[in-house]
Formats: structure tokens, sequence, C-alpha cells
């Protein structure tokens, strides 16, 4: 268990809907990184908060949006969904050893496995 | 071409078996290495990370990183069923517009038989 909690596990919805993913960093890790897995293009980075700031940003969709709240849980939403949003989405976290931390240690949660019909 | 290049496998060893995984990348920029485990439908779990060239070595894995090449490896020694799992190997560039940014190889599936 890599301390990092992510929900739900399972999401099935619509095209043209709209989704939330949740996810809670481990205790102490002020970083939080999302990334999509799909079977054609591997896990890719989509986007970076530290301490409620954005920080880095991958290859996001403009339909895809982030925010890191104060108490540090973050949140995906995918909206105008499409069938090839289907993927699992991934959180990690990073940060909690101190010093300067270039995310070189990403612990992942669980994942959302998300099914778009 | 992708930044990344992993072989996807299958690779299949015989427990006991030394299993031998490798990348290469292109951007030489990056300065840390890791390699994830990850089992089917789980998270990836973070294995071993690497600063730099060298080698790391944690109970029967051993990370290399051969920055000249452009080629990173791990191996497993002894392996067990219970390695069976894909390997991916991810790597970062140590600049501020690259924070956080972890690059992955496509993952390599192993399977380690009785």
């Amino acid at each position: 268990d890599s301390g990092v909690t992510q929900t739900p596990k399972h999401l099935i919805t619509a095209t043209g809907q709209r989704v939330t993913l949740r996810c809670s960093p481990r205790s102490g890790d002020l970083s939080v990184y999302w990334y999509q897995q799909s079977l054609d293009q591997g896990l890719q980075f989509l986007i970076q908060y530290y301490n409620g700031e954005e920080r880095a940003k991958g290859n996001i969709l403009e339909r895809f949006s982030a925010q890191q709240f104060p108490d540090l849980h973050s949140e995906l939403n995918l909206s105008s969904l499409e069938l090839g949003d289907s993927a699992l989405y991934f959180c990690a976290s990073s940060g909690s050893s101190g010093g300067a931390d270039w995310g070189e240690t990403q612990y992942f949660g669980p994942g959302t496995r998300l099914l778009v019909l | 071409q992708k930044e990344v290049e992993q072989d996807p496998g299958p690779l299949s060893v015989p427990e006991g078996a030394i299993v031998s995984l490798n990348c290469t990348y292109s951007n030489s920029a990056f300065q840390y290495f890791m390699w994830y485990r990850q089992y089917s439908r789980k998270g990836p779990e973070l294995l071993m990370y690497t600063y730099s060239s060298g080698n790391k070595e944690d109970g029967r894995f051993t990370a290399q990183v051969d920055k000249s090449s452009k080629y990173i490896s791990l191996f497993i020694r002894d392996s067990q069923p219970s390695d069976s799992a894909t390997y991916l190997c991810a790597m970062s560039a140590m600049t501020t517009d690259s924070w956080g940014k972890l690059q992955f190889g496509a993952g390599t599936q192993v399977v380690v038989t009785p």
C-alpha cells in the first residue's frame, strides 16, 4: 500500500458526460501528479500540482482540468467525454522527504478505471 | 520516435534465473532514472531510482545507468513467480520546466515460470 488513495475505483459513463476523479496523497506529500494509462499510449503524464498550485503540464487535453485543495487532496475533472478517454487514471504523490523535490520518488495510487460507452 | 524505448516483451524466464530488462532514451537531459513494477490492474510500485550514472543494488535488484550510451538496465536475481509483472522504466530531467515530469517506457511484461 503506497499510502495514496483514489476514488472511485471504477467509473462507467457515457460519451459527452463529465466525471470527477479524486486523489488523496500520502501524508505529508505536497506534490500530486495525474497520469493516464491506455493500451496504445502507455503511461502519460497529465499535470502536476505542488501545494495547491499548478507546477507542470503534460499532454493534458483542454477538456480535462485539475485542482489541488488546501488539504492537499486533488481532483481531476474530465468533461465532454469521448470513447478514447477510456483508460486507467493514476494519481501519484511525492515530497514528504523534505529538501528539494524533483519528483523522482513518486508513489502511485491504485488508479481509477474509466470506461466511456 | 519516442523519448524512451522499452521492449514490451513478454519475457519468459524459469524460476531462479536472472531477469535482464533495459531501456534506451534519446534526451540527454534525463538525470533521474527509475524502475517501477506494475501488477495487472494495479498502480505502479517504485522499485528503485538512480541519479545520474552508476549502479545501485537493493536486495535482488540491481539498476545500472550508462548515460554515455543512453541506456539503463534492471537485473532481478533469483527470480520468483511473484516477480511476474510489467516493469516500467521512467526518467526525468532535473530542470525547472520538467520538474516532476516522468517519461515512461512502454513497460516489459515478465513471466517467471515455476
